[in-house]
């Protein structure tokens, strides 16, 4: 059976803390993973990473991807207020599954 | 684009009431997903389309849960019997190919059911 699963499943932290957030996963058929933040309403994309090794950044986020030991990690650096959310991550496979998310609470 | 269309945004009902949940994918999209998000469980596919054909539906949590897509441009979420257990977030979201190629969600409905 597909599997996604992140860790943790909540994290409190101060403004300015690194936090990096985990997502692991056992897929057939991978073809991408993806990381989506999702704060009152519907989630909002993030990050599609394919190939292992290669860091994306946006800002005070990255992510990268290692398909041999199958997870990825996203880091937020400096984290303020505004970060707080649900952070999720979906692998694509043959189609879309996602992890249970981690709630993210960042203090001021 | 109006993006992918949820509705109703709210839905309150009493237990053993039907519910029908709709949602329009974004024109061009041939792959549809229905999704139920709670605290304490995520995030969870429920089913999904491709062309219109149901591909999997091993995520529907009972008999009392069906999903149409009649044509491209719709389909239906339908609980009936709805429980009180029912009450989540139901996301819906489109794509092409089955996979992230412009993958979009819905607003979602909020259900509960009392």
């Amino acid at each position: 059976e597909d599997k996604v699963v992140q860790s943790p499943l909540s994290l409190v932290v101060h403004e300015g803390d690194t936090v990096t957030l985990n997502c692991s996963y056992e897929v057939t058929n991978f073809r991408s993973l993806l990381w989506y933040k999702q704060e009152k309403k519907a989630p909002t994309f993030l990050f599609m990473l394919t190939s292992s090794g290669i860091e994306k950044k946006s800002g005070r986020l990255s992510s990268i991807l290692d398909k041999k030991e199958l997870f990825s990690i996203l880091n937020i650096t400096a984290t303020q207020t505004g970060d707080s959310a649900i952070y999720l991550c979906a692998v694509e496979n043959n189609d879309m599954r996602f992890g249970a998310g981690t709630r993210l609470t960042v203090k001021p | 684009d109006a993006g992918v269309i949820q509705s109703p945004r709210h839905e309150v009902t009493e237990m053993g009431q039907e519910v029908t949940l709709r949602c329009k994918p974004i024109s061009g999209h041939n792959s549809l997903f229905w999704y139920r998000q709670t605290m304490m469980r995520g995030l969870e596919l429920l089913i999904y389309f491709n062309n219109n054909v149901p591909i999997d539906d091993s995520g529907m949590p009972e008999d009392r849960f069906s999903a149409k897509m009649p044509n491209a441009s719709f389909s239906t979420l339908k609980i009936q019997p709805s429980e009180p257990r029912d009450s989540a977030v139901y996301f819906c979201a489109s794509s092409f190919g089955g996979g992230a190629r412009g993958y979009t969600f819905g607003s979602g409905t909020r259900l509960t059911v009392v």
